[in-house]
């Protein structure tokens, strides 16, 4: 019983490349939700989208970032031309039914931008 | 003001002890709450889900929600020391698209 796999567990860039981030939910769950988590602060809402459609954006900077869930394979968080403050934890969640049911996280992707 | 606040710790405790987390919100829509436990550099785990007001019960633990306080609880029964851990509290609207997370209290449990 499968939970939510994200890779890679570890990503590191150079300033001005480009990171893919993957998720694939748990099985049955057509819902994801993607946040990021810098020391010391809570995780922060960026995206949230169902198969083939982007539900909610408004966490995400309007440049640079995308995210996609297509109807097969992974959720892909994409961030073009990294640069030292997109260093972080970014956690997948997956969710059956939509936001008011049980949400479940992935072990996270940790980017470093050098 | 932040919409979750939650005390940062750290919290520090004997083995056996009964602990208690807590979180203060300010959106009084919020009908959801989640109590996730972190491990160091690994992903939140969910521990308990409740809904509206009221007490809920899952082994050591109890979640307690306040909505005419905006006080949100979870108290660990018979701590050990594996319960050390970073425990963050989440918490949604009935509409809404995420979560709103507090920013965790670290607990470490002395054998």
């Amino acid at each position: 019983n499968a939970g939510v796999m994200q890779n890679p567990r570890h990503l590191v860039r150079r300033r001005g490349q480009e990171a893919r981030l993957r998720c694939s939910p748990m099985k049955g769950h057509s819902h994801v939700y993607w946040y990021r988590q810098l020391p010391e602060e809570g995780l922060k809402f960026m995206v949230y989208l169902q198969k083939e459609n982007i539900i909610d954006e408004s966490g995400m900077p309007k440049e640079r970032f995308s995210a996609e869930f297509p109807k097969e394979g992974p959720s892909i968080l994409r961030i073009q031309q990294v640069v030292r403050g997109d260093s972080a934890a970014y956690f997948c969640a997956s969710g059956q039914q939509g936001l008011n049911t049980e949400a479940f996280f992935g072990q996270g992707t940790r980017l470093t931008v050098v | 003001q932040k919409e979750v606040e939650q005390d940062p710790g750290p919290l520090s405790v004997p083995e056996g002890a009964i602990v208690s987390l807590n979180c203060t919100y300010s959106n009084s829509a919020f009908q959801y709450f989640m109590w996730y436990r972190q491990y160091s550099r690994k992903g939140p785990e969910l521990l308990m889900y409740t809904y509206s007001s009221g007490n809920k019960e899952d082994g050591r633990f109890t979640a307690q929600v306040d909505k005419s306080s905006k006080y949100i609880s979870l108290f660990i029964r018979d701590s050990q020391p594996s319960d050390s851990a970073t425990y963050l509290c989440a918490m949604s609207q009935s509409t809404g698209n995420q979560f709103y997370f507090g920013t965790g209290t670290s607990l470490t449990v002395i054998p």
